[in-house]
């Protein structure tokens, strides 16, 4: 079972929509990271938190430490949002140095 | 300022050869991270240095594969006898620094994509 789990591996939706896309994870961590991967390939990290919430224009991050799981939400969603989102975790208590991923969402949103 | 950079940013070369890739991290940067993505498989971690040290190399997929830093700037990873599974993106990332329990933002270079023929 992969330490990072994400749903649903893949959404269409119609430009305007509400987007959740979530991430659970099953050991401790130090922080979890969600990211971005445009066609093409090349990754942007938007947000990384260890607790409570972020938002960034129509993006907004979330986190429950007691229930291993984050949201990512995009409100008023565009067609350029459309991507893969991938959500990512620094495991805490010894685990691997580097980031430990799910699995990735690819979003469509249609015009 | 300038983000990570890698080089190539396509290289095809034939089994058995080796080939190696450069990454130059954001200036300042002491944490300097390798990962690989695979053809319809995720991310995966391969290594990570702070400093020019890597503490930790059990990441790499074989002893095929090795990497090193120099000065705490560039670093390159070297993949020996190539076979046709090495194929795949490999991506860079830096970071201002790293500690044991604490994450930093990491920046991802643009990648080399790998092809074993």
């Amino acid at each position: 079972k992969n330490e990072v789990e994400q749903s649903p591996q893949n959404l269409t939706a119609q430009e305007g929509e509400f987007i959740t896309i979530n991430c659970s994870y099953s050991v401790g961590i130090s922080a979890l990271h969600w990211l971005q991967q445009h066609p093409g390939g090349g990754i942007v990290s938007l947000f990384m938190l260890s607790s409570g919430k972020k938002k960034h224009g129509r993006l907004i991050a979330t986190i429950n430490i007691q229930e291993k799981h984050s949201s990512l939400h995009i409100t008023a969603s565009h067609p350029r949002d459309s991507a893969v989102y991938i959500c990512a975790a620094l495991l805490s208590g010894g685990g691997a140095d580097g980031l430990t991923f799910g699995k990735g969402t690819h979003l469509i949103i249609q015009p | 300022g300038a983000g990570v950079s890698q080089s190539p940013s396509n290289k095809v070369t034939e089994k058995g050869k080796d080939v190696e890739l450069r990454c130059d991290p954001i200036s300042g940067h002491t944490a300097l991270y390798w990962y690989r993505q695979s053809l319809g498989q995720g991310l995966e971690f391969l290594i990570y240095f702070q400093g020019n040290s890597a503490p930790d190399k059990s990441g790499l997929p074989s002893d095929r594969f090795s990497a090193e830093r120099t000065g705490g700037s560039v670093s390159t990873l070297t993949i020996q006898r190539t076979q046709q599974e090495d194929s795949a993106v490999y991506l860079c990332a830096s970071s201002i620094r790293r500690t044991r329990n604490t994450s930093y933002e990491q920046y991802f270079g643009p990648g080399t994509r790998l092809t074993v023929t």
